[in-house]
């Protein structure tokens, strides 16, 4: 069974920094793409930044291009989301999930990490 | 970046009755196209990608179509556990994009 579990979140002051991880199993880690997705409280979805299975390639939305770096450990079987400089607007649930490709859909989903910016 | 619009934001469906959403894109995405359903407190799961293929276990009663700009999601007799919200995401261009979402509730 695939299961992607998100830790790391928590309350954070802005301008402040947090990393997430994000346990990989049930599936070849190394052989997928990653994703972070996040959720404002009670809005809609949004896309945040990508990893190529290898950790080679790496993609993020403008939004946090710059502040954010998503990276990968494939012998542990974790993704990561090293956060910086947040604000407010980076308020949300972060979810991880899993791709097929860098470009694609999301297959798995994580359950979430909350993070809280505020000071 | 890529606009997707969804409509309509809420649709009041009976239990049993068939449910229609849709989903515009700003520009042509070709078939790459997903839609997700996400109930309250839940992650979003997947239903349909490439525009028209059910992901692994999804029922029958949920079918996409469309291409380029205009899609559909339809679900032909709603179940009670049918109820959430559906988003749909296009991949074809980087960024990916979703749209705002459709709420679906009982009526």
């Amino acid at each position: 069974e695939v299961q992607l579990v998100e830790s790391g979140g928590g309350l954070v002051q802005p301008g402040g920094s947090l990393r997430l991880s994000c346990a990989a199993s049930g599936f070849t880690f190394s052989s997928y793409a990653m994703h972070w997705v996040r959720q404002a409280p009670g809005k809609g979805l949004e896309y945040v930044s990508a990893i190529s299975s290898n950790g080679g390639s790496t993609y993020y939305a403008n939004s946090v291009k710059g502040r954010f770096t998503i990276s990968r450990d494939n012998s542990k079987n974790t993704l990561y989301l090293q956060m910086g400089s947040l604000r407010a607007e980076d308020m949300a649930v972060y979810y991880c999930a899993r791709g097929p490709a860098v470009a694609g859909h999301f297959d798995y989903w994580g359950q979430g990490t909350l993070v809280t910016v505020s000071s | 970046e890529i606009v997707m619009t969804q409509s309509p934001a809420t649709l009041s469906v009976s239990p049993g009755e068939r449910a229609t959403l849709s989903c515009r894109a700003s520009q042509s995405v070709s078939s790459n196209l997903a839609w997700y359903q996400q109930k309250p407190g839940q992650a979003p799961r997947l239903l349909i990608y490439g525009a028209s293929t059910r992901a692994t276990g999804i029922p029958a009663r949920f079918s996409g179509s469309g291409s380029g700009t205009e899609f559909t999601l339809t679900i032909s007799s709603l179940q009670s556990e049918d109820f959430a919200v559906y988003y749909c995401q296009q991949y074809n261009n980087w960024p990916p994009t979703f749209g705002p979402g459709t709420k679906v509730d009982i009526k």
